[in-house]
């Protein structure tokens, strides 16, 4: 059971715009700490996306965003394409737990 | 280009200890970073396992710290994870990973990047 929620899929249609919620509490997110995310590809290994809420690492696209207010945070996906296929895991820390903490994961769908 | 890469047995027997080792490319580990594990069992998400800096200084996930050692070895610009008396909850991919950072004043935001491809681990008899 995670401390960080996020819906287990979204879909969209090529070009459309979708966001992922990840939702936590007044000891992760909301006390705070950052949020990063992260795209899995099937079978590959996970990469960064997103880091300090709202920093594309380069080489990112663009279409990638993301955004953060009280205990939640979003990553927002516009032209959503073909190729966006995969699961998107938020990160953050609780202080609670003294832990990393990781949300369940969200598949996007296209 | 940071370059990681794992290694270790595909098959443990339950109770024994699996020792994992992450060899870094292009970025030396004794550089002001700590690195990281981070693992994934079959179909679910993701669990970070601890982070440690060739200083020494090492954190664990609570529930796993009993269990878990990380240590470095600069000589081979490696680092290794040694989990103990693993069972079957204990099969998934691991992954090797630096430990990106930037201050926000009252703390150090910490994220995974870049990862390595992974290794699978199986704890079966």
């Amino acid at each position: 059971q995670s401390v960080l929620t996020q819906p287990p899929s979204v879909s969209g249609a090529p070009g459309q715009r979708v966001t992922i919620s990840c939702t936590g509490s007044s000891s992760n997110v909301g006390a705070g700490y950052d949020v990063h995310w992260y795209q899995q590809l099937p079978g590959t290994a996970p990469k960064l996306l997103i880091y300090g809420n709202t920093n594309r690492p380069s080489g990112v696209s663009d279409r990638f965003s993301g955004s953060k207010s009280g205990t939640s945070a979003s990553l927002a996906i516009t032209g959503l394409q073909a190729e966006d296929e995969a699961d998107y895991f938020c990160q953050s820390y609780d202080t609670s737990l003294s832990d990393y903490v990781f949300g369940p994961g969200t598949k996007v769908s296209v | 280009q940071v370059q990681l890469q794992e290694s270790g047995p595909g098959l443990v027997k339950p109770s024994e200890t699996v020792s994992l080792t992450c060899s870094v490319s292009g970025f030396s580990i004794t550089s002001d970073f700590y690195w990281g594990w981070v693992r994934q069992p079959p179909g679910k998400g993701l669990e970070w396992i601890g982070n440690s800096h060739h200083s020494g200084t090492t954190y664990y996930k609570s529930s796993l710290k009993t269990r878990v050692t990380i240590s470095m070895d600069t000589s081979k610009n490696q680092f290794s994870l040694y989990l103990s008396s693993v069972t079957a909850a204990d099969t998934a991919i691991y992954y090797c990973t630096r430990v990106d950072y930037h201050s926000r004043g009252y703390y150090f935001a910490k994220w995974f990047a870049p990862w390595g491809q992974g290794t699978l681990v199986t704890v079966s008899s």
